[in-house]
């Protein structure tokens, strides 16, 4: 079976740092592009990022450039997402996900999600 | 950024009714257009891409078109297990958007 299994998550202060990770089974890891995907009540979802699948190409929503880092670890079958100076608003449920091969640009596999809160 | 705007926001219907969800482009997009559903503490479920295909297992009772700018989502006869929130994504241009959803509740 295809999955992808997510673990981090949790509470940060303000300013704070956090790393969510995604473990891939069940398919090539390394053929694939692979997004991280957010979801918020008030905004709904939106795409935070992608990379390719060497990992020499990344693809990021402008307001989360340079604060949010996306990387992968092919030989670990993982996906990471590093998150630097959190703001309240980046409080959501982040997806992994696995960008799909019809199109290179939606996504056919999620994860289970991992709730991030950034609050004093 | 492009935007995708989706209607209804809210729909309730009975078991076996036709139901047709939308969403409209801020611009041409072509076909880039890809439709999920999401039941409630769920990720979502990828079941349509380039507007019109279906991803391989989604029900028949599931189809997509285009018209210009904008794109619908219908399902033919309505089964228990389709309610849930349903969204739409443009791949169109990076960023990547999605609509806004459209809750389908069991009337």
């Amino acid at each position: 079976e295809e999955q992808l299994v997510q673990s981090g998550g949790g509470l940060v202060q303000p300013g704070g740092s956090l790393r969510l990770s995604c473990a891939a089974s069940g398919f090539t890891f390394s053929s694939f592009w692979m997004s991280w995907v957010r979801q918020t009540p008030g905004k709904g979802l939106e795409w935070v990022a992608s990379v390719n699948q060497d990992g020499s190409e990344e693809q990021y929503v402008d307001s989360m450039r340079g604060r949010f880092a996306i990387s992968r670890d092919n030989a670990k079958k993982s996906l990471y997402l590093q998150m630097n100076n959190l703001r309240v608003d980046d409080t959501a449920v982040y997806y992994c996900a696995r960008v799909s091969p019809r199109t290179w640009k939606s996504f056919d596999i999620w994860g289970q999600g991992t709730m991030v809160t950034v609050s004093s | 950024d492009i935007q995708m705007t989706q209607s209804p926001s809210s729909l309730s219907a009975f078991v076996g009714d036709r139901v047709t969800i939308t969403c409209r482009a801020s611009q041409g997009i072509d076909k880039s257009v890809a439709w999920y559903q999401q039941r409630p503490g769920k990720a979502p479920k990828f079941l349509v891409y380039s507007a019109s295909r279906l991803e391989s297992g989604v029900p028949s009772r599931f189809s997509g078109s285009a018209y210009g700018t904008d794109f619908t989502l219908t399902i033919s006869s309505l089964q228990p297990e389709d309610f849930g929130t349903y969204y739409c994504q443009q791949y169109f241009g990076i960023p990547y958007t999605f609509g806004q959803g459209t809750k389908l509740e069991m009337k």
